[in-house]
């Protein structure tokens, strides 16, 4: 167990729709990242926050976003979704921003859009 | 930071060695990592390598860094059934604050045969 836990596990949503997906981080954790797994894109990276602030961004679309809340959990929202959203998505956390501690996943949640 | 290859699969018979290998191109990173994922889980940290160093062995696992060629190894002693999974290489680039993400392989899938 990484002790990063994911809500929910599984999501079925139709099209257009909107889900929000939940991560809480391991205990003492202040950095937060986001990740979709898909089987063209392989681990795409889409966001990270530290201690509540946005650090990075990567490939994620307009029609997605995220915070992290001052109890450190974060959420993913994704919006007006579409068949092609169908994915997992991990949640990491690590200790620091600047350090190595190393990153620890979540087990995901899968998003299917049908 | 953001191309790592790995080839996309590897079958082995129990009780051999494995070796999954990995290439990646920028030559600034500064930790390069093991996950491994098994069906329907999270990417669990097997173990990491900083990149002045060219050996690391825990266990069953040791890693080896070649820093001229930009290639990483992961070799599994004695490879059990419950080894099978995908395995992911990733390197993470930057140093003190500005070390962040972790850009992954498209993973390798393990496959051992009884």
């Amino acid at each position: 167990d990484s002790g990063v836990t994911q809500t929910p596990k599984h999501l079925i949503t139709a099209t257009g729709q909107r889900v929000t997906l939940r991560c809480s981080p391991r205990s003492g954790d202040l950095s937060v990242y986001w990740y979709q797994q898909s089987l063209d894109q392989g681990l795409q990276f889409l966001i990270q926050y530290y201690n509540g602030e946005e650090r990075a961004k990567g490939n994620i679309l307009e029609r997605f976003s995220a915070q992290q809340f001052p109890d450190l959990h974060s959420e993913l929202n994704l919006s007006s979704l579409e068949l092609g959203d169908s994915a997992l998505f991990f949640c990491a956390s690590s200790a620091t921003s600047g350090s190595n501690s190393p990153l620890h996943f979540g087990n995901g949640t899968r998003s299917s859009v049908t | 930071g953001e191309d790592v290859e790995q080839s996309l699969f590897l079958s082995v018979r129990e009780g051999d060695s494995s070796v999954i290998n990995c290439t990646y191109t920028d030559s600034s990173s500064t930790y390069l990592y093991w996950y491994k994922q098994e069906p329907g889980a999270g990417l669990q940290l097997l173990t990491y390598i900083f990149s002045n160093m060219d050996m690391k062995q825990d266990q069953r696992l040791t890693v080896l860094l070649n820093k001229k060629d930009k290639h990483l190894s992961l070799r599994i002693a004695d490879t059990q059934t419950g080894d099978s999974a995908i395995y992911f290489c990733a390197e993470r680039v930057g140093r003190g604050s500005t070390l962040g993400r972790l850009y992954f392989g498209r993973g390798t899938q393990l496959t051992v045969w009884p």
